[in-house]
């Protein structure tokens, strides 16, 4: 099984900072990526696939980069409504797709 | 509107069996693979089950390999899980999710772009 693991766990920050999630697949998984936000008590939603691929209707102020293991998103400048939780999730095994344990991203 | 609603949740004892249903609307259900993906209570993310869009093809995680089976109803509209078996840990909320699948020079990449608002299953004694 493909294991992602992602760091860190939890983050504090600020409204306008720049911030940086990191995912690592325990073996290359080319662009087969994909990142979720979710909110409290609602359904995960899709924000960038393929690794760098933004959702429609997704700001531009989220971007994913990265390919074989190791990946990142990036919010350039947060605005209030992206505290929230984010999660990884590689599709490169078809037969068993798994998500990162998530990313907590906190107001400081 | 592209909308995926969950029931079928509810408390069952341990051992006990519930089946959850999806209706799909605002697109055309049979061409699209299907998943069944939970969520603990204060947890991560976890995979359950995949479908094809003819239901030929199907996958489970091995955490609920032999216990639930994935079914599809492609005149209805509609995506199931059976879950046998029931344990305490199977405790979450369950979403239904398409899997969509892009094609871009000569591979196939897939994501999980349209999600249902989950239904919770509670197995208590």
């Amino acid at each position: 099984d493909i294991q992602m693991t992602q760091s860190p766990s939890s983050l504090s920050a600020s409204v306008g900072d720049r911030v940086t999630i990191t995912c690592r697949a325990s073996q290359s998984i080319s662009s087969y990526l994909n990142w979720y936000q979710q909110k409290p008590g609602k359904a995960p939603k899709l924000l960038i696939y393929a690794a760098s691929s933004l959702q429609s209707g997704v700001p531009s102020r989220f971007s994913g980069s990265g390919s074989g293991t190791d990946f990142t998103l990036t919010i350039s400048s947060l605005q209030p409504e992206d505290f929230a939780t984010y999660y990884c999730q590689q599709s490169y095994s078809t037969s068993m797709y798994t998500f990162g344990q998530g990313t907590k991203l906190e107001i400081k | 509107e592209v909308q995926l609603v969950e029931s079928g949740g509810g408390l069952v004892q341990p051992g006990g069996s519930l089946r959850l249903s999806c209706a799909a609307s605002g697109f055309t259900f049979s061409s699209y693979e299907m998943n069944w993906v939970r969520q603990a209570p204060g947890k991560g993310l976890e995979w359950v089950s995949y479908i094809s869009s003819s239901g030929s093809t199907i996958y489970y995680a091995d955490s609920v390999k032999g216990r639930f089976t994935i079914s599809r109803d492609n005149a209805k509209n509609s995506l199931y899980l059976q879950m046998n078996s029931l344990r305490a840990e199977d405790t979450a909320v369950y979403y239904c999710a398409r899997d969509f699948r892009l094609e871009r020079e000569f591979h196939y990449y897939y994501y999980m772009d349209v999600w249902g608002k989950g239904t919770t299953v509670t197995v208590s004694s």
